[in-house]
């Protein structure tokens, strides 16, 4: 167990909907770092937040957004949801902002179908 | 830019045998590397870190890996696979100058066969 959690597991929509995914980091982590796995684009970095402030952006739709409040949780919200959007989101937390060698620490996924 | 590669989608390997998974980088400065693991429907475990320091890193599990700058490599290793080893392997890096994110390599699937 990583101590990243995330809700929920398991997420079933339609096409044009909009769903929100949480994540709690670990004790402590400050960085919380949101991933897409799919089939045909491997592991994708979406976003990164450090201690509420958004700190690097990755390839992320215009479509989806995030956020982290105050005590630290963060939520991934993805709008007008296509068939594509399809996959698994994965939230990871550190320690540091992105400098150092810190490794960052997985919780065990959304998985996300759009119907 | 950053980037990995995992050259091989699939090794196999019989149990008890040694056992190598490949990843070659690209980063502009010094690199920090990583090895993750993911169990099916389960998230990414942390395996081993090279940041500086001696080129052999041990991590979880009994496993290895070597920091080859010359080659830009940092192959995953094991001297005796077992079947629970069997999962995704992924490789990810980091340039130490910059304040960036991981960049993952696609992955590699494990298979130990009994």
């Amino acid at each position: 167990d990583s101590g990243v959690t995330q809700t929920p597991k398991h997420l079933i929509t339609a096409t044009g909907q909009r769903v929100t995914l949480r994540c709690s980091p670990r004790s402590g982590d400050l960085s919380v770092y949101w991933y897409q796995q799919s089939l045909d684009q491997g592991l994708q970095f979406l976003i990164q937040y450090y201690n509420g402030e958004e700190r690097a952006k990755g390839n992320i739709l215009e479509r989806f957004s995030a956020q982290q409040f105050p005590d630290l949780h963060s939520e991934l919200n993805l709008s007008s949801l296509e068939l594509g959007d399809s996959a698994l989101y994965f939230c990871a937390s550190s320690v540091s902002a992105g400098t150092g060698g810190y490794e960052q620490f997985f919780g065990p996924g959304t998985r996300l179908t759009v119907l | 830019a950053q980037s990995v590669a995992q050259p091989e989608d699939q090794v196999n390997v019989a149990e008890g045998n040694p056992l190598t998974v490949k990843c070659t980088y690209s980063v502009s400065g010094n690199p920090y590397l990583f090895w993750y693991v993911q169990y099916p429907n389960r998230g990414l475990q942390f395996l081993l870190k090279y940041i500086t320091g001696d080129n052999l890193v041990k991590g979880s599990y009994g496993f290895e890996a070597e920091f080859n700058k010359s080659q830009t490599s940092f192959h995953l290793k094991k001297p005796s696979a077992l079947v629970s080893d069997s999962a995704l392997y992924f490789c990810a890096v980091r340039d130490s100058a910059g304040r960036r994110a991981l960049t993952f390599g696609s992955g590699t699937r494990l298979q130990v066969q009994p």
